[in-house]
């Protein structure tokens, strides 16, 4: 079965680090785009980051330099570092599966596996 | 950035009815434009891609359409499980994509 469960989530003070896990299994992670997405409270969803099968990464603006992805081929694992933590950053994290459909000009990406999620909150 | 905007954020409709979604591209993003059902404290859950294509094991009941700036997600006749959250999601500017601030469709 695929599937995708995310740990590490917690009570975390405001600039402190945490460091979020997403196992896989039924699939590897290196051979796929994964990607990390949260969901503050009661809000819509926000893109965090993507990690291409090739290994280059991408961030949305609101993270970058304060966040890193990267994945752990031995425990088919993702990983997302959360450093310098803002109380913007409280949400349920989820890690998903990109999948890549290639077409002629722009290839199609779409999340077609999702982790259940873990939640972050940054609070004093 | 290429935002995406829903209409209307949220609507009350009754089982069997048929209900549409509207999302509206800032620019034009061709057919790269994604479907996802949210059904409260549970992950986001897809069901069109390309903005036509059917994910597989999703009810045919529902269906995408539209191309450039403007989409529009159907659900032919709304069954009690519907009741969610829907969103839009770009990858036109892959890999920095974006969601719409989604739809509540809640029972009438």
């Amino acid at each position: 079965e695929v599937q995708l469960v995310e740990t590490g989530g917690g009570l975390i003070q405001p600039g402190g680090s945490l460091r979020l896990s997403c196992a896989a299994s039924g699939f590897t992670v290196s051979s796929n785009y994964m990607s990390w997405v949260r969901q503050a409270p009661g809000k819509g969803l926000e893109w965090v980051s993507v990690i291409y099968s090739g290994g280059s990464t991408y961030y949305a603006d609101s993270v970058k330099g304060r966040f890193t992805i990267s994945r752990d081929n031995s425990k088919n694992t993702l990983y997302l570092q959360m450093n310098s933590l803002r109380a913007e950053d409280t949400a349920v994290y989820y890690c998903a599966r990109d999948t890549v459909v290639p077409a002629a000009l722009v290839d199609y990406y779409y999340m077609d596996v999702w982790g259940k999620g873990t939640t972050v909150t940054v609070s004093s | 950035d290429i935002q995406m905007t829903q209409s209307p954020s949220s609507l009350s409709a009754s089982v069997g009815d048929r209900v549409t979604i509207t999302c509206r591209a800032s620019q034009s993003i061709s057919s790269y434009l994604n479907w996802y059902q949210q059904k409260p404290g549970k992950a986001p859950k897809l069901l069109i891609y390309a903005a036509s294509s059917l994910q597989s094991g999703v009810p045919s009941r529902f269906s995408g359409s539209g191309s450039g700036t403007d989409f529009t997600l159907t659900i032919s006749s709304l069954q009690p499980e519907d009741f969610a959250t829907y969103y839009c999601q770009q990858s036109y500017s892959s890999p920095m994509y974006t969601f719409g601030q989604g739809t509540k469709l809640e029972i009438k």
